[in-house]
């Protein structure tokens, strides 16, 4: 059983720059969730998606969007990029269903310089 | 609004203390709580939740609604319990997990 994959694991970007990150859900699971982390906080929640469509949607603007592909692989693409967008990037995949558990991946580190 | 709130950054035990790690929740329907667990250089990993009524590694939650608390425990503290530790709620229906701060457990020889 292949766990939750993400890379890169770094990235330095600056100001007002586009990055894509990706995600590839563990084997089985349809449905994926993107975190954001910054230093010394807990997870936000930005997104979920469920079988390729946004299901739940956390406290972030437009300029944070999504995509999962057929194979539930996923990508999170933030653009015009923000000082305070460094941070830790989780996904999280799951077996569809309310009470599955999260399995996180290893997340991927932006630095906005 | 859903909130989780972990008043303790940091809590530092003696091995064989019993250790309470608390969590305090707000929101006003019925919420699905759990504890994630981050242990040096691993990924972040479920370690029970309140549906389950289960004890994993010897630790327990009691989900208090009165209080709406829901605080992690464990009689008897070891070494590799150190780590980074997580409450987070979910709302009934709801894709939207919130998770505190997080509180780091170090546990003392």
């Amino acid at each position: 059983e292949t766990g939750v994959t993400q890379s890169p694991t770094h990235l330095i970007k600056t100001r007002g720059q586009q990055v894509t990150l990706r995600c590839s859900s563990q084997s089985g699971h349809n449905t994926v969730s993107w975190y954001q982390q910054a230093l010394g906080q807990g997870p936000q929640f930005i997104f979920q998606y469920y079988r390729e469509e946004e299901n739940g949607r956390g406290n972030f603007p437009p300029r944070f969007s999504g995509l999962q592909f057929p194979n539930y692989s996923s990508e999170l693409n933030v653009n015009a990029l923000e000082l305070d967008d460094s941070a830790l990037y989780l996904c999280a995949s799951k077996q569809g269903g309310d009470n599955s558990p999260l399995h996180f991946g290893n997340g991927t580190r932006l630095t906005v310089t | 609004a859903q909130r989780v709130t972990q008043p303790e950054k940091l809590l530092s035990v003696f091995k064989g203390a019993p250790v309470e790690l608390k969590c305090n929740y707000s929101y006003s329907g019925s919420p699905e709580l759990f504890w994630y667990v981050q242990y040096s250089r691993q990924r972040l990993q479920l370690l029970l939740r309140h549906i389950s009524r289960e004890s994993i590694k010897g630790f327990t939650a009691d989900l208090n609604k009165g209080e709406t608390s829901f605080h992690l425990k464990k009689p008897f503290a070891q070494e590799e319990d150190s780590a980074m530790y997580y409450c987070a709620l979910r709302a009934y229906n709801n894709n939207d997990m919130r998770f505190g701060a997080g509180t780091r457990l170090t546990v003392k020889p």
